[in-house]
């Protein structure tokens, strides 16, 4: 079964370094996503992307974030100078179709642990 | 605003049927869903259920959805240990956009 991959299944990092977070989203598919769980909450959307652009984003995704499609397949999620409550995994999805569609397919997550 | 909610947590013992339930806010919610986290994995997609049904069973698993309480379960047949792990419940809104729960922790008795 076609899957969305991620990597690195864990970075640590130090404060105020820049991290990227990599994703191959199933091929076939338009639509993707970031998500994030910071450990013992709640799944949180940060930012949903097609057609190379943001289509939304959510009151956390502020200027330290950014997602590009820098080539056909990979999906990548930069955050510009980590703080300590960046520390969370962070799951890429990606689905065939947006509103009329059926799934998303999440990857298995990046921990990122900043300290 | 949009909200999903469910309980933090559930025993069950091994062999018996295990029911998670879930309320949400949103009204037009698209598609529900259950993944399953276990310890220091990803989101497994394990089923999911468009608005407009009432009911799907896929082997072991019945998601049952009230769409006039907005009301969702996830009953699990005959639970086994390899069952034990954290279930969210989530939406898709209208905006594209999956709003998830907290998660129940299944917990499962020998």
């Amino acid at each position: 079964e076609p899957e969305v991959t991620q990597t690195p299944s864990h970075q640590v990092t130090q404060m105020g370094q820049e991290v990227i977070l990599r994703c191959v989203p199933i091929s076939n598919h338009l639509y993707f996503y970031w998500y994030r769980q910071i450990l013992g909450q709640k799944v949180e959307f940060l930012v949903s992307f097609y057609n190379n652009e943001i289509s939304e984003k959510s009151e956390i995704f502020d200027d330290q974030f950014s997602v590009e499609r820098p080539d056909g397949s990979n999906f990548t999620l930069k955050i510009r100078s980590t703080k300590l409550e960046d520390s969370a995994m962070y799951f890429c999805a990606s689905s065939a179709q947006g509103t009329a569609g059926n799934t998303i397919y999440f990857g298995e997550g990046s921990w990122l642990t900043v300290v | 605003g949009e909200d999903v909610e469910q309980s933090l947590f559930l025993s069950v013992r091994e062999g018996d049927s295990s029911v998670i339930n879930c309320t949400y806010t949103d009204s037009s919610s698209t598609y529900l869903y259950w993944y399953k986290q276990e310890p220091g994995a990803g989101l497994q997609l394990l089923t999911y259920i468009f608005s407009n049904m009432d009911m799907k069973q896929d082997q072991r698993l019945t998601v049952l959805l009230n769409k006039k309480d907005k009301h969702l379960s996830l009953r699990i047949a005959d639970t086994q240990t390899g069952d034990s792990a954290i279930y969210f419940c989530a939406e898709r809104n209208r905006d594209d956009k999956i709003i998830f729960g907290k998660g129940t922790r299944l917990h499962i008795l020998p």
